[in-house]
């Protein structure tokens, strides 16, 4: 079955603190997609990054950086020194295509404080 | 580039009624998405269309259907309304393929659905 487990419900960290967000998957795909969108106040979702299951390198875009562990079906996203501006929700999302369907799935969110 | 729209912003409907909601696509996408997110909860995939037809589901009942035109525009129809639909209803467009959408998706603001 597919599922995506975002354990961390609220975050608050203050303004240049480092977070973590986690996200963990489950599939029985070879071959699937993983995404981190992020859903400020204003309401609309912002695409993030895309892996694919055969892409496990690691990537740093700025303050953003991405963790990709097949081992562990875990897909967890950092960002470096925190901003006021970050707060919002997070979710991780997984794409796969399962008993000749195609599915998308989203996590259940984490909401990101980041105080000034 | 225009991005994804949808049409209306608010919509209040009696339960057992219908309903469309309406999306149209970010230029150059030929795949649509539906999703459904309540209140305090991550989307769920209602469906998606490519190329005019639907290449992946949900976990909705068939009163939820829908319909992608040739310039890839799309409709959302939901039949016999029930209190629990009172929800937003996204709608995402995105490159894709028959196997489903491996490239990031682009979200529109949203139509917010109440059923009384």
């Amino acid at each position: 079955a597919q599922k995506v487990t975002q354990a961390q419900t609220e975050i608050s960290v203050v303004e240049k603190e480092d977070v973590t967000l986690d996200c963990v998957y489950e599939t029985r795909d070879t071959t699937y997609y993983l995404f981190w969108y992020k859903q400020p106040p204003s309401g609309e979702l912002v695409f993030l990054i895309r892996r694919n299951s055969f892409d496990e390198q690691n990537e740093i875009s700025g303050r953003y950086s991405w963790n990709f562990q097949k081992s562990t079906s875990s897909f967890n996203f950092t960002i470096t020194a925190s901003q006021v501006v970050d707060s919002a929700v997070y979710f991780c999302a997984l794409s796969d295509f399962n008993s000749g369907t195609y599915k998308y799935i989203f996590g259940t969110g984490t909401r990101l404080k980041v105080l000034a | 580039e225009t991005g994804v729209t949808q049409s209306p912003t608010h919509l209040i409907k009696t339960r057992g009624q219908q309903v469309t909601l309406r999306c149209s696509s970010q230029s150059g996408h030929n795949t649509v998405s539906w999703y459904q997110q309540a209140l305090g909860q991550g989307p769920q995939f209602i469906f998606q269309y490519y190329r005019e037809e639907e290449n992946g589901r949900g976990n909705f009942p068939p009163r939820f259907s829908g319909l992608q035109f040739p310039n890839y525009s799309s409709e959302l129809n939901v039949n016999a309304l029930e209190l629990d639909d009172s929800a937003l209803y996204l709608c995402a467009s995105s490159l894709g393929s028959h196997r489903g959408a491996r490239y990031e998706q682009y979200f529109g603001p949203g139509t917010r659905l109440t059923v009384t």
